[in-house]
């Protein structure tokens, strides 16, 4: 099956920017999604991208796809301390029928 | 607004008893799923339901079932039978699945068994 793999853990200072990183292994997803989750809560969708594109941007949003190396990025502008939560990556992979989750980045701001 | 809702946010239940957590969605969506996330795995599927009065097993189904008799409504229940109950259980829908539309997701149901 596909594996999704993300950093456990990332600390920022509060205005620099974040970047969190995501590897897969399904050289076929078509579908990549980034979603935030906060404490006691579900998961928030905050952007996608289509396997079609390399850059999308969403105000401080930033995906990157590199094909070529089966990597994903987020990157958050002027990160805030409400940005604080999890954040997982995503894939609808190309010959599999489900959704694949990363294990969750913990994005810690620090004011 | 539309969405989805699970309830309760939390649940204890004694070891041996069946649970059943609900989730129901206004977004006319299709697609209906239930994972399960406990620390430091991610999210695992346990079921999903592509259309009314069907539904699939998903990576860790034994002693969960589901039933799926109308389109907004997709209750899990949790048996005894399951060696590991406590868990964050998320319940999410999609459009459909065929077009791999975006998941949302409920708030979640913290299920604690003793």
């Amino acid at each position: 099956g596909e594996d999704v793999e993300q950093s456990l853990f990332l600390s920022v200072r509060e205005g620099d920017s974040s970047v969190i990183n995501c590897t897969y292994t399904d050289s076929s997803s078509t579908y990549l999604y980034w979603y935030k989750q906060e404490p006691g809560a579900g998961l928030q969708l905050l952007t996608y991208i289509f396997s079609n594109m390399d850059m999308k941007q969403d105000q401080r949003l930033t995906v990157l796809l590199n094909k070529k190396d089966k990597h994903l990025s987020l990157r958050i502008a002027d990160t805030q301390t409400g940005d604080s939560a999890i954040y997982f990556c995503a894939l609808w992979g190309g010959g599999y029928q489900k959704v694949t989750f990363g294990t969750g980045t913990k994005l810690q701001v620090i004011p | 607004d539309g969405g989805i809702t699970q309830s309760p946010k939390y649940l204890f239940r004694k070891e041996g008893q069946n649970v059943t957590l609900s989730c129901e969605q206004n977004l006319n969506h299709d697609a209906m799923y239930w994972y399960r996330q406990d620390p430091g795995q991610g999210l695992r599927l346990i079921y999903y339901s592509q259309i009314v009065n069907d539904f699939q097993k998903g990576d860790i189904a034994e002693g969960y079932s589901v039933s799926r008799e109308k389109k907004e409504s997709f209750p899990l229940t949790v048996t005894s039978a399951q060696k590991n109950p406590t868990a964050f259980y998320l319940c999410a829908s999609s459009k459909t699945r065929a077009t791999k539309s975006p998941l949302h997701f409920g708030n979640g149901t913290r299920l604690t068994v003793t």
